[in-house]
């Protein structure tokens, strides 16, 4: 299953909303989880389930689901959000990743 | 607090054997309640599942990579290993362990990585 993230980069501010979108090639559920990874570092879980929130992560991250098409959503930006973000599929064998969004300051 | 880390050789000739190791903190690698995979990261790239192990030594792996790899599990050691043969330059990744629950599909927590340049 191929996943394709857009934008792959995405410019913004402190404060702002942002979205991401991540869309499967084919129908997933809801078997999407969406990670965070900074330079240098191992991603990390913020979603799981499509909407899932881990424990512990920041409340401002949301994730939905319409279909095949699936968005991460940022509602106010803080300093320590500007990383990259890749989607993945669980439904089926072989996992796959999108290729990432890069979130850069504005 | 679980942990994992990966150790392992940081370069590796081109058509030699890449081997990795993992070693788990904080849980049993024996728990049936966890799978144990391994995922890469190529340089600029995205990231790419190889495979997870069971407990028992069950496998499930990328279709991509299984005619060349081979995982294994030691509870003794609470440790999960990678063997990766007749690698190319293409395998210069960023190699991860991670754990996935059972029923479930997400990679949670993550290994700090392991860079593996095959290189003459």
């Amino acid at each position: 299953i191929r996943m394709t993230q857009s934008p792959s980069t995405l410019s913004a501010s402190v404060g702002d909303r942002v979205t991401m979108t991540c869309r499967a090639s084919q129908s997933i559920s809801s078997d999407l989880a969406w990670y965070q990874q900074k330079p240098g570092k191992a991603p990390s879980l913020l979603i799981y389930g499509a909407s899932g929130l881990k424990s512990g992560a920041p409340s401002r991250f949301s994730g939905s689901r319409a279909g095949t098409e699936f968005t991460l959503t940022i509602s106010s930006l803080q300093p320590d959000d500007f990383a990259t973000y890749y989607c993945q599929q669980y439904t089926t064998y072989p996992y796959t990743f999108g290729q990432g969004t890069k979130l850069e300051i504005e | 607090q679980v942990q994992l880390q990966e150790s392992g050789s940081g370069l590796v000739k081109p058509s030699q054997t890449l081997s990795l190791t993992c070693t788990v903190y904080g849980a049993s690698i024996s728990s049936s309640s966890y799978y144990w995979s391994w995922v890469r990261q190529l340089p600029g790239e995205g990231l790419e599942w190889i495979g997870y192990i069971f407990y028992t030594g069950g496998t499930n792996t990328n279709p991509s990579l299984r005619s060349r790899l081979t995982m294994s599990v030691d509870p003794s050691k609470n440790q999960i290993s990678l063997q990766l043969r007749s690698v190319t330059a293409a395998d210069t990744a960023v190699y991860y362990c991670a754990r996935i629950a059972e029923n479930r599909g997400w990679f949670d927590p993550w290994g700090q990585g392991t860079l593996v340049t095959v290189s003459s």
